[in-house]
């Protein structure tokens, strides 16, 4: 079982919100985590969004609208992040990432179609 | 604002040596608080880390276990560089292959080198 685990694809409309997950492995707790976030588009490197371990411990990427926010569902056992006021620019592949058993490790990625 | 410049070839030859450098601008590669990684990204295999270099009063380095038998990642402090050497490739090591800073994640991307291993 991946140690990460993301929707291969999402649809949302303009201006509505959009919620990404990422699952932990059921042997991990995302309560003992920070979970980076990146958006990518063709072409281009991954760009950082956003950490976020607690509302108390979070770091939001330069530049990066307020509208990109994180978050984590205990009981999924899941790291949320959630992007309000969709713009079609917004359509991009998105990732999850955590530090690991000594190692960065990365989610397969949800794409985001704004349509 | 940090930046990463990465060169090196596009095409390296099966059972050869694929080499990348990563020039920074901004910071310093032996400060105290960041470390230097290296990450590629195939179709078949994602975004795959694949290690890092980093100065806490002495070096240390981290590998991933997949590349570990084949990996060095080295900092050049008088060029304010580090570099990526990946020993007796194969065509699953095409990749595009980033550097990258980690600060509290990892938070600055180099433009990404196309490296496929072919004959």
């Amino acid at each position: 079982q991946a140690v990460l685990t993301q929707p291969s694809s999402l649809s949302a409309s303009p201006g509505a919100s959009a919620s990404l997950t990422c699952t932990l492995r059921s042997d991990i707790n995302v309560g003992n985590y920070g979970i980076n976030w990146y958006q990518q588009k063709p072409g281009s490197p991954p760009q950082f969004l956003l950490r976020y371990r607690s509302d108390s411990n979070k770091q939001q990427g330069s530049g990066v609208p307020s509208r990109f926010s994180g978050s984590k569902d205990a009981s999924a056992n899941a790291g949320i992040l959630l992007i309000s006021g969709l713009q079609s620019e917004d359509e991009a592949d998105y990732y999850c990432m955590i530090w690991h058993s000594s190692a960065w490790v990365f989610g397969g990625g949800t794409k985001l179609t704004v349509l | 604002q940090v930046q990463l410049q990465q060169s090196g070839p596009g095409l390296v030859k099966p059972s050869q040596t694929l080499s990348l450098t990563c020039a920074i601008s901004g910071d310093s590669v032996s400060g105290n608080s960041a470390a230097w990684n290296w990450i590629r990204q195939s179709p078949s295999r994602g975004l795959e880390w694949l290690g890092r270099t980093y100065y806490r009063s002495k070096w240390y380095n981290d590998y991933a276990i997949s590349v570990k038998s084949r990996i060095t990642i080295t900092p050049d402090t008088s060029k304010n560089q580090f570099s990526l050497q990946l020993n007796s490739v194969t065509p699953e090591d095409t990749a595009v292959y980033y550097c990258a800073r980690e600060g509290y994640g990892i938070d600055v991307w180099g433009q990404g080198t196309t490296v496929t291993v072919s004959s």
